[in-house]
């Protein structure tokens, strides 16, 4: 089980938005601004998509967006597109120099 | 372009021993902390190891503390993971990630990952 909580699944059409959520304690995700989002599709690297909550790496789309409240952090995916159909994962600073992870939620678009 | 690339990964008996490997190209490799991530079939991920840039802190996760070691070589640009004492729920994939920082901090973001290696522990 893992630390964090995510829906195992969400779905969206083409254009719509969609959010995941990634549930916490006060010790990792309520505590630190330091959530993280990853995509990941099977057989590939994962790719870092929202850093320090809210934060964007060069080359993701300003379509992914992150955000928290409390001990619950959330990513939406804005004007969904064929492409952002994978698995998406959260992860958070938890103390004492660990990392705690979500169980992944894997986004379909219709 | 930066690149990880691990390497090691395969089938031991439960006891046994593997060494993982992460090669590193496309940035300043002992600029960098690192760690290991790894993900057992059907569950999330979960972290296990972290490294300074210069190989002097380390740290594992309690699941995995006194049976695996973390340690890298900057002259070979490679990362490693000793896994000793392996057990069956040891069976995942083993993921590689470059920190953005020098040291291993809170703030430190796991900016780039490899596409992971393989390890199954069963007898």
């Amino acid at each position: 089980q893992s630390a964090l909580t995510q829906p195992r699944s969400v779905s969206g059409s083409p254009g719509q938005s969609v959010t995941i959520s990634c549930t916490g304690t006060n010790n990792d995700v309520g505590g630190y601004n330091y959530v993280s989002w990853f995509q990941h599709l099977p057989g590939k690297a994962p790719k870092l998509m929202i850093y320090d909550v809210t934060k964007r790496p060069s080359g993701v789309p300003d379509r992914f967006s992150g955000s928290k409240s409390g001990n619950t952090a959330s990513l939406t995916i804005s004007g969904l597109q064929s492409e952002d159909e994978a698995d998406y994962f959260c992860f958070s600073y938890a103390a004492t120099y660990t990392w705690v992870f979500g169980g992944g939620t894997k986004l379909t678009v219709l | 372009e930066e690149q990880l690339v691990e390497s090691g990964g395969g089938s031991v008996q439960p006891g046994g021993s593997l060494r993982l490997s992460c090669a590193a190209s496309g940035f300043t490799f002992n600029n960098y902390a690192m760690t290991w991530v790894r993900q057992a079939p059907g569950k999330g991920p979960e972290w296990v190891s972290s490294i300074s840039a210069n190989g002097g802190s380390t740290y594992h996760a309690d699941s995995v503390k006194g049976r695996f070691k973390v340690s890298r070589d900057n002259s070979k640009n490679t990362l490693f993971l000793q896994m000793n004492n392996l057990r069956g729920d040891d069976t995942a994939t083993y993921y590689c990630a470059k920190i953005s920082t020098r040291l291993v901090t809170p703030g430190g973001v796991f900016d780039n990952w490899g596409q992971g290696t393989l390890v199954s522990v069963s007898s």
